[in-house]
């Protein structure tokens, strides 16, 4: 059964530029959550997608932006790249009306801004 | 807006229990108390939960106080694979987020 599975793992880009990230939800699941995380600390809330719909979101500008697609994967897009985007973003899926079995993480993609 | 408090940083010696604590005095009565673990920038990876009751699983055991203003994590016999930052979270049932601190870096020592 595969979990949740993100693409690129590594990128680099440059300053001004825009990336999008790749998420696929583990077997079963409808909802994503994107975390952003800088080195040394905890991942940070970005916003999360349930039925192509941004559901929450956390303290993050409007540079980044989601979507979600009808077989429950999404995206993640960040633009005008600046030196501080550099984090891993993770993306983590979970059942909507099931929460209470917390989410399941990928790997992450390592982005880092030159 | 992390609503928990942990050390930064414990040793253990391999064999050993890992006794890891978590300081959470504001929670309220429906939320519950999620721990989490990430080894080397992997995803995290989910351990255990519970809300009042102690909670024991194939991984750790959960021990809440009674009045649920601190917990504790028990890897009752750790092993170098344990070396990883460890997190304790406070989620409301009804919430979709969870909220990260720091967490605590735990090294176990051949």
């Amino acid at each position: 059964d595969a979990g949740v599975t993100q693409s690129p793992t590594h990128l680099i880009k440059t300053r001004g530029q825009q990336v999008t990230l790749r998420c696929s939800p583990k077997s079963g699941h409808d909802t994503v959550s994107w975390y952003q995380q800088a080195l040394g600390q905890g991942p940070q809330f970005i916003f999360q997608y349930y039925e192509e719909e941004e559901r929450q979101r956390g303290n993050f500008p409007d540079r980044f932006s989601g979507h979600q697609f009808p077989n429950y994967s999404s995206e993640l897009n960040v633009n005008a790249l600046l030196l501080g985007d550099s984090a891993l973003y993770l993306c983590a899926s979970s059942l909507q009306g099931a929460i209470y079995y917390g989410y399941t993480f990928g790997s992450g993609t390592r982005l880092t801004v030159v | 807006d992390a609503k928990t408090t942990q050390p930064p940083s414990m040793d253990c010696a391999e064999g050993r229990a890992a006794n890891l604590p978590c300081n959470h005095s504001t929670i309220s009565g429906n939320e519950y108390v999620y721990w989490y673990r990430q080894i080397h920038s992997q995803g995290p990876q989910y351990i255990i939960h519970g809300l009042k009751n102690n909670e024991t699983n194939e991984m750790a055991s959960l021990i809440i106080t009674e009045d649920r203003k601190s917990s504790t994590l028990i890897l009752p016999h750790a092993t170098l694979r344990d070396t990883a930052v460890y997190y304790c979270i406070v989620r409301p049932l009804t919430g979709n987020q969870f909220y990260f601190g720091t967490g605590t870096s735990l090294t176990v020592i051949p």
